[in-house]
């Protein structure tokens, strides 16, 4: 079964810097998406950016970018330039992309602050 | 073009009581699956409808189940309520057909299920 793991917690940030979210991920499958889902306070759950294994460039989303190594099994987010409207919990999720597909697999979030 | 609905927002049952929450997806989306969000448990994927039958199932006890209707609407139903059934209970649609496939999910608000 695949699993994905996210070792921050939570993880703090000036405005405007930059913050790298950490996301590594188990399957044997070699097709699938990969995502970012952010979820604010609201609880609405947003999708932020996506990658497709398959696909080697990594995806970028205005100020967020992903670092997508295949190989490693790791699927980090980059956002650059912090705004206060980024804090939120940061989920990293799978999806096996053949037929018949189970659902997203989630890591247990990181909580993103961030500092005034 | 309107989001994924979710109704009721808040609800508080009892132990031993039985709960239907229904979830409209976005218009000519024909895929809906629900999630379990709870803060010791994370998010656990339930089960996925796709064209009014049930493509996939998490790994819940059967008191879980769902349905969804021609229109595309869903509903997930649990009985025999229990303590740890307190949760907030997503539903996500997604676009599925050729040329469709994206793998990207979208969510509703929720619903936040209180077990007394």
């Amino acid at each position: 079964a695949q699993t994905v793991t996210q070792s921050q917690p939570e993880m703090s940030v000036q405005e405007a810097e930059t913050v790298t979210l950490s996301c590594t991920y188990d399957t044997s499958e070699s097709d699938y998406y990969l995502f970012w889902y952010k979820q604010p306070p609201s609880r609405q759950m947003i999708l932020v950016i996506r990658q497709e294994a398959y696909k080697q460039q990594n995806a970028t989303e205005n100020r967020f970018s992903v670092n997508f190594q295949k190989a490693a099994k790791s699927f980090s987010l980059k956002i650059s330039d912090s705004q206060l409207g980024d804090a939120a919990m940061y989920f990293c999720a799978y999806r096996f992309s053949g037929g018949g597909a189970d659902g997203l697999t989630f890591g247990k979030g990181t909580h993103l602050i961030i500092q005034p | 073009k309107a989001g994924v609905t979710q109704t009721p927002r808040y609800l508080i049952k009892t132990r031993g009581q039985q709960v239907t929450l229904s979830c409209s997806p976005i218009s000519g989306h024909r895929s809906v699956s629900w999630y379990q969000q709870t803060p010791g448990q994370g998010l656990q994927f339930l089960f996925e409808y796709f064209s009014e039958t049930q493509r996939n199932k998490g790994n819940f006890p059967g008191r879980f189940s769902g349905r969804q209707f021609s229109n595309s609407r869903s509903e997930m139903n649990v009985s025999t309520l229990e303590l740890g059934d307190s949760a907030l209970y997503l539903c996500a649609s997604s676009l599925e057909g050729p040329g469709a496939n994206t793998g990207e999910l979208f969510f509703g608000e929720g619903s936040r299920l209180t077990v007394l």
